[in-house]
């Protein structure tokens, strides 16, 4: 089946420490992969994503490169912001189930501390 | 940019009490829109798929007669909860698709359910 496993959080860290939350997969077809982002009090949004194999997606300072043989789409920030405190929800669609039909992890809460 | 209007933002009911959670596209219409639960520490998994005008498609394991779903009009899909126990206590959220494809999912800021 399709599923998405995630680092456990949460993940605290001080301004400007570099970032990664770790994401990895498993599915039966060939997916799409995305990062949203849920800050306090607002619906999920679309971060970045990667259609294919080796593609990069990158938004707001934020990168994540999918990587096919090790089934995995880190994210990953160089200097974070206070700003950055949310949760992160890594994803998966299959070409042919609906590019809306996603498969959720189960989410990283993210503090980043002044 | 589209916005999903998701209310109560939280909610606190008896065991045995039906809840009903809304969720409205503001500024687009949505003839399909999805609802998901999550549970601590677990994925966000897909319930079902509202449609406008015809029934919800239910995913596997998801008792229908439970989570009673509604897509009244365009912008208008509610997710009831009936006869609510403590086991249904849960994050729900819903989103829907936009954008000029639809190729874009948007979200509403979910429903903290607990049951008592």
């Amino acid at each position: 089946g399709n599923s998405v496993t995630q680092m456990e959080g949460p993940v605290t860290l001080s301004e400007e420490a570099f970032l990664t939350i770790n994401c990895t997969y498993t599915a039966t077809g060939y997916p799409s992969l995305f990062w949203y982002v849920q800050y306090p009090g607002e619906g999920l949004q679309l971060l970045l994503k990667a259609t294919k194999a080796d593609d990069k997606g990158s938004n707001k300072g934020f990168e994540a490169t999918y990587r096919k043989e090790t089934t995995s789409f880190h994210l990953e920030k160089g200097s974070v912001q206070v700003s950055d405190s949310a949760v992160y929800f890594c994803a998966l669609s299959i070409a042919g189930q609906g590019a809306q039909k996603l498969v959720f992890g189960q989410g990283t809460r993210l503090t980043i501390n002044p | 940019g589209a916005v999903v209007s998701q209310h109560p933002s939280w909610v606190i009911c008896k065991s045995g009490t039906s809840v009903k959670i809304e969720c409205r596209s503001l500024d687009f219409q949505a003839t399909t829109m999805f609802w998901y639960r999550q549970f601590p520490k677990q994925s966000l998994m897909l319930m079902a798929t509202s449609n406008e005008g015809s029934k919800a498609t239910y995913e596997q394991g998801v008792e229908k007669d439970k989570f009673l779903i509604n897509h009244a009009s365009l912008t208008l899909s509610t997710l009831t909860v009936t006869s609510a126990h403590p086991e249904d206590s849960s994050f729900y959220i819903c989103s829907a698709p936009g954008g000029v494809f639809n190729e874009k999912l948007f979200f509403g800021s979910g429903t903290q359910l607990s049951v008592l």
